[in-house]
């Protein structure tokens, strides 16, 4: 079974909207960490958020906002105002396990968003 | 910025022949990842250390092998490459609480 979900390979969002990217994990671990990176098309990965199971209210870093819905097991990714800067792959990931061991960290398949002027 | 480096950052090597990448890292960090982005993968991952001369398989090691003889280097080995292991390649260090990548080998065997 897959471990994380994404089930949009590709979007479009006018330019100053928000936009939703979808992602779904599985875990039977109580303690685990949901991350997303943005990929641009230069190729580097470059983190965004992160979101510990145990975390009580959503994460939040500037435009980006993680929506953790533990119960539906998701955690999507909510980018207010989108900018043409915006537009690249995006990757949602989980760490399983306790963060004080080594973890294996899953990826998902990736959503490429464009954001239209 | 993490000091994460590849080298090279973009190989062609012909099928049967061996080809190791180099993940250099000036961050002193104890974890370090192997992993291959392809088309509709997403990235998976291959080898990792968790320390010196400390490594494990990840969910698509076969065909690969690792080393680290010491902290900062982390070295993939494709014994005898083939064309399903054209791929680009990323190397990560981190922690639970975050990855960070480096710039990326791009490997095209033919």
């Amino acid at each position: 079974a897959q471990k994380i979900t994404q089930t949009q390979p590709g979007m479009f969002v006018q330019e100053k909207e928000a936009v939703t990217l979808d992602c779904t994990y599985d875990t039977s671990d109580q303690s685990y960490g949901l991350f997303w990176y943005k990929q641009p098309s230069s190729g580097e990965m470059i983190f965004l958020i992160y979101q510990g199971s145990y975390d009580e209210q959503n994460a939040t870093e500037g435009r980006y906002s993680l929506n953790f819905q533990k119960a539906r097991k998701s955690a999507n990714l909510v980018i207010s105002a989108s900018q043409l800067g915006d537009s690249a792959m995006y990757f949602c990931a989980m760490r399983e396990g306790a963060p004080y061991n080594f973890n294996k960290f899953y990826f998902g398949s990736g959503t490429k968003l464009n954001v239209k002027p | 910025d993490a000091g994460i480096t590849q080298s090279p950052r973009h190989k062609v090597t012909e099928t049967g022949t061996p080809v190791t990448l180099r993940c250099h890292q000036t961050e002193n960090h104890r974890y370090m990842y192997w992993y291959r982005q392809d088309p509709g993968h997403g990235l998976r991952l291959i080898h990792y250390s968790y320390g010196v001369k400390d490594t494990d398989k990840g969910e698509v090691s076969d065909g690969y092998s690792v080393s680290r003889s010491k902290t900062e280097d982390f070295l993939l080995t494709l014994e005898s490459a083939t064309s399903s292991q054209t791929s680009v390649y990323f190397c990560a260090i981190g922690g639970s609480y975050e990855q960070y990548f480096g710039p990326g080998t791009r490997l095209t065997v033919t």
